[in-house]
């Protein structure tokens, strides 16, 4: 399934499946971008990340992809499982070391067992 | 050993209160931050710190003062709580641009 980041919607999949989270990003000038799993009652936690001069980077199950013609960041979540059940949000840098990352709005992922 | 810690986990006050929320990281971070989340999970930064220096305040109401005694500690103190500061809390702290958050501080204001 897919979704689209702009609000806070809700992305149901089947177990197994694989599931697409997308996140539209605002500023050009940003070149560092961080996908974040948050679960109920937790603070965000770091999934992936991937700098502007890169358009794909893969981790343990999970891709994040990078386009920045559009400023669209996706992350694609292979065999999900129910454990991977939370809200996702993309968060972008820009630039600067003492710039804080500005979060979009997050999706929340339900996974069907 | 948690990483980033935050004091307490829930906080519920009656509104005109004052209250604190307390941070503390043992990463050796240099820059740490408070981040508000709202009812509908958008996060917004609220207050940087870098090495005990405040370097961004991001339109806070002067209700909320930061305090940070060292750099592993990054407390939020809260006059006069009004409805409109529900919320959850977190703290975060970073090097370069790896960042770690706390679990949050769920704030009720009644």
């Amino acid at each position: 399934g897919e979704s689209v980041g702009l609000h806070l919607p809700t992305l149901s999949v089947q177990e197994g499946d694989n599931s697409i989270i997308n996140c539209a990003y605002s500023n050009s000038a940003s070149d560092y971008f961080i996908w974040y799993k948050q679960e109920s009652g937790k603070g965000p936690q770091f999934i992936i990340d991937i700098r502007s001069n890169m358009d794909k980077r893969q981790g343990q199950r999970v891709t994040v992809l990078l386009n920045k013609t559009v400023k669209h960041l996706s992350l694609q979540i292979a065999a999900t499982q129910p454990g991977d059940s939370a809200v996702y949000f993309c968060a972008e840098n820009r630039g600067s070391g003492n710039t804080p990352l500005v979060f979009g709005k997050g999706t929340r992922l339900s996974v069907i067992a | 050993d948690t990483a980033v810690s935050q004091t307490p986990k829930y906080l519920v006050t009656q509104m005109g209160n004052d209250k604190s929320i307390k941070c503390e990281q043992n990463l050796g971070h240099d820059t740490m931050y408070w981040y508000k989340q709202d009812s509908k999970k958008f996060l917004k930064i609220m207050f940087s710190y870098n090495n005990k220096e405040l370097i961004i305040n991001e339109t806070v109401p002067n209700r909320f003062s930061p305090k940070s005694p060292d750099k592993a500690h990054l407390n939020l103190h809260i006059n006069s709580l009004e409805l409109g500061d529900s919320a959850v809390y977190f703290c975060a702290s970073s090097q370069a641009r790896g960042y770690t958050f706390g679990s949050g501080t769920r704030l009720t204001v009644v």
